[in-house]
C-alpha cells in the first residue's frame, strides 16, 4: 500500500522568506510525527500529533516553527522567516496507536536549503 | 536530559564477519526501535523491541533488549555488502509523550569484499 509521502522533496529559498512542507500519512495512522535531520544535530524529534490535536510541541525550536494537521490525515509543518540554520532534511513519519508500539513509518524527506 | 549513545559510530568490515553494534540509553525504557538509512533515503523500521529479554532476528541482523542494562545490540552474521548503510536505535522514554522517540547519532557500517 502506498507509504508516507511528502512534498516537495527538495526546497530552496532565500534567508527571511516563509516556506510549508507537507506530510501526507499512511491512510489510517492515527500519529503522525516531525523530525529534522541535519549533519551537526543528528536526527532530532521537533513535533508529534494525535488526531488533528498536538500534545507534544517541546521539539519545535524556535517560534518560528508552527505546525497543524487537518482531518485526520495532511499534515503542514511552516517556518517563518526562514535562517540558514533550518537547512535540513525534514522527516514525517506516522504510526498507528496501539500497545503492539508505535512503530513509526517514514516519508522520504523534505530537503530544505535556504541561501 | 535523555541520552542515546550508539557506538560504534563508523564500522568499516568485510564480507562474512561477524560484529554487534551497541546502544546504551540513560533513562527508563521499555521500548526501543532499530532503522536502517541508505544514503540520499528515509529511515526503513527494522525492529521493534517491547519488553526486557526481547529478540527479534531478520536475515542476518538480530536484535536484542536489555532494560535493566539499558542496552540494546544490533548484531550482524556474516556481513555482506547490502547491509551497508547507517543504522539507528531510538528510545522511547518511559512515561514521555507517546512516540516521541529520541535517536542515537547512527552507525554508519560499510561492508567491504
Amino acid at each position: 500500500g502506498a507509504g508516507v509521502s511528502q512534498s516537495p522533496s527538495n526546497k530552496v529559498t532565500e534567508k527571511g522568506k516563509d516556506v510549508e512542507l507537507r506530510c501526507d500519512p499512511i491512510s489510517g495512522h492515527t500519529a503522525l510525527y516531525w523530525y529534522r535531520q541535519s549533519l551537526g544535530q543528528g536526527l532530532e524529534f521537533l513535533i508529534y500529533f494525535q488526531g488533528n490535536s498536538a500534545p507534544d510541541k517541546s521539539g519545535l525550536p524556535s517560534d518560528r516553527f508552527s505546525a497543524e494537521r487537518t482531518g485526520g490525515s495532511v499534515s503542514t509543518l511552516t517556518i517563518q522567516r526562514t535562517q540558514q540554520e533550518d537547512s535540513a532534511v525534514y522527516l514525517c513519519a506516522s504510526s498507528l496507536e496501539g500497545w503492539e508500539g508505535y512503530e513509526q513509518y517514514f516519508g522520504p524527506g523534505t530537503r530544505l536549503t535556504v541561501t | 536530559e535523555l541520552k542515546v549513545e550508539q557506538n560504534p559510530l563508523f564500522l568499516s568490515m568485510q564480507e562474512g564477519k561477524n560484529y554487534t553494534i551497541y546502544c546504551n540509553y540513560s533513562t527508563t525504557s521499555d521500548r526501543l526501535y532499530w532503522y536502517r538509512q541508505d544514503p540520499g533515503k528515509s529511515l526503513e523500521s527494522l525492529f521493534v523491541l517491547l519488553s526486557n529479554g526481547a529478540v527479534k532476528q531478520e536475515g542476518r541482523l538480530m536484535a536484542s533488549l536489555d532494560t535493566k542494562a539499558r542496552l540494546s545490540t544490533l548484531h550482524i552474521t556474516a556481513a555482506v555488502h547490502d547491509l551497508s548503510a547507517t543504522y539507528f536505535c531510538a528510545v522511547e522514554p518511559y512515561g514521555g509523550s507517546q512516540g516521541n522517540l529520541i535517536f542515537g547519532k547512527g552507525t554508519k557500517l560499510s561492508v567491504k569484499p
